[in-house]
């Protein structure tokens, strides 16, 4: 049984550069959610796609951040112009319908 | 945004049951309550969901009272290895599907 895989583990990059991070799901989950997490805190929804279709999104997905799940499997996740408040762990998550969500292990970002 | 209210904090002694409370007194009726746990440098876990009857599994118990407003995760025996953030959430029946999660309830379980 494999679980939600999220490649790479850790990126470290400079501001200002582009980064793409990428989400392989369970095989049988229709729906995909990106979060992000920093220290002490909860997850934050970034947006959570139903097969390829992206339903919702929050406020930062319509600046510098974009998501795609182009054949509703995998899915990328893209931050342009990074800066160094974008530093956290960008967490994955995938369920079937509304069951439990299934969490990858995260890719931590740290912005130099 | 669909929030529920934990405590900050619980403790607990091993082998001993834990009560987790949660507030969602905005739930409508199709939501789903789920609950979560992240321990300490991991990826949430997914622990139990329910939308109007109690479950059970091999995690936990969660009961929910009868006007949807409020949950208990139920751990029957802590362990150690329960020690952990606890995340309740409600998670829209729709294709609305945002999961809005708090700072959660740190439970420290002592030996």
């Amino acid at each position: 049984d494999t679980g939600v895989s999220q490649d790479p583990r850790h990126k470290i990059t400079k501001r200002g550069q582009n980064v793409t991070f990428r989400c392989d799901p369970i095989s049988e989950h229709n729906r995909l959610y990106w979060y992000r997490q920093t220290l002490g805190q909860g997850p934050e929804f970034l947006t959570y796609f139903q097969n390829e279709a992206q339903l919702e999104k929050s406020r930062l997905l319509s600046d510098r951040f974009s998501a795609e799940r182009p054949k509703g499997s995998f899915s990328t996740l893209e931050i342009q112009r990074t800066e160094q408040g974008d530093s956290a762990m960008y967490l994955c998550a995938s369920s079937l319908w509304t069951q439990g969500q299934y969490f990858g292990p995260g890719t931590r970002l740290t912005v130099t | 945004d669909a929030k529920t209210t934990q405590p900050n904090s619980m403790e607990s002694n091993e082998e001993e049951p834990v009560h987790l409370p949660c507030n969602h007194s905005t739930i409508s009726g199709t939501d789903y309550i789920h609950w979560y746990r992240q321990l300490p440098s991991q990826g949430p876990e997914y622990v139990i969901h329910g939308l109007t009857s109690n479950v059970n599994n091999r995690m936990a118990s969660l009961a929910i009272a009868e006007d949807r407003k409020s949950s208990t995760l139920i751990l029957h025996r802590a362990t150690l290895r329960d020690a952990a953030v606890y995340y309740c959430i409600q998670i829209l029946n729709t294709n609305a599907g945002k999961s809005t999660f708090g700072d959660g309830t740190t439970l420290t379980v002592k030996p």
